[in-house]
């Protein structure tokens, strides 16, 4: 069964400051992995998809790095902003790459 | 307008009571999905749709059913509500593009029972 885990589950950091929130999953033999961001209260909203033969991924002040053999991800913030405050989650697939298995989520604070 | 919706937002019911949590997308998705979302455990899949014809069950189906009226439409039931089932429940589709799966999600329906 794959297992998806996120440590620290909360993170708190001044406002400029370049961050990482990391992500690992028990079962190396993905198709993809994904980043989500929650907002209080809404719905999930993708952030960065990557592919199995990829190593990252990136949108704007975003990036994300995928190591299948050490079952990791990273997702790399640069200049943080409060606007930024939210909880990040990461999901692969399992099942025959059709239905996603989520992470805990770390719920980040940027201090203005 | 929102893509993925949800009908009720909020919704307080008390045990042994049924009740059905409504999901409609316009995105066009073949594939649809019913989580819920506990503190501390992530958000746990429930039943899922590949089609209209398709359902199948998730991890945590047990108490749970659910009705795929069209491709737009996909209803969750709870056909005698326990304390337990008090979560945040999310609707999500889905769209096979190039480079896998991405998910949408609705903006999730907070259900109390008391």
């Amino acid at each position: 069964k794959q297992e998806v885990t996120q440590i620290p589950a909360a993170l708190s950091v001044p406002e400029g400051e370049n961050l990482v929130l990391n992500c690992s999953f028990t079962d190396s033999a993905i198709y993809n992995l994904q980043w989500f961001r929650q907002d209080p209260g809404k719905g999930l909203t993708s952030l960065l998809l990557i592919q199995s033969s990829q190593r990252e991924q990136t949108s704007g002040r975003l990036n994300a790095s995928l190591d299948k053999s050490s079952g990791r991800s990273t997702l790399y913030i640069a200049a943080s902003q409060p606007g930024d405050s939210a909880t990040y989650l990461c999901a692969v697939p399992f099942m025959g790459n059709e239905k996603l298995t989520f992470g805990t989520g770390t719920r980040l604070t940027i201090i203005p | 307008d929102a893509d993925v919706t949800q009908t009720p937002r909020n919704r307080i019911t008390k045990t042994g009571k049924r009740i059905m949590l409504e999901c409609s997308q316009t995105k066009g998705h073949d594939r649809m999905y019913w989580y819920r979302q506990d503190p501390g455990l992530g958000l746990r899949l429930i039943y899922y749709s590949f089609d209209v014809k398709d359902i199948n069950k998730g991890e945590i189906s047990d108490g749970y059913s659910v009705s795929r009226q069209a491709q737009a439409k996909f209803s969750l039931s709870l056909e005698s509500a326990i304390p337990n089932q008090t979560a945040l429940y999310f609707c999500a589709t889905s769209d096979l593009g190039q480079w896998g799966e991405t998910q949408y999600f609705g903006p999730g329906t907070r259900l109390l029972v008391l």
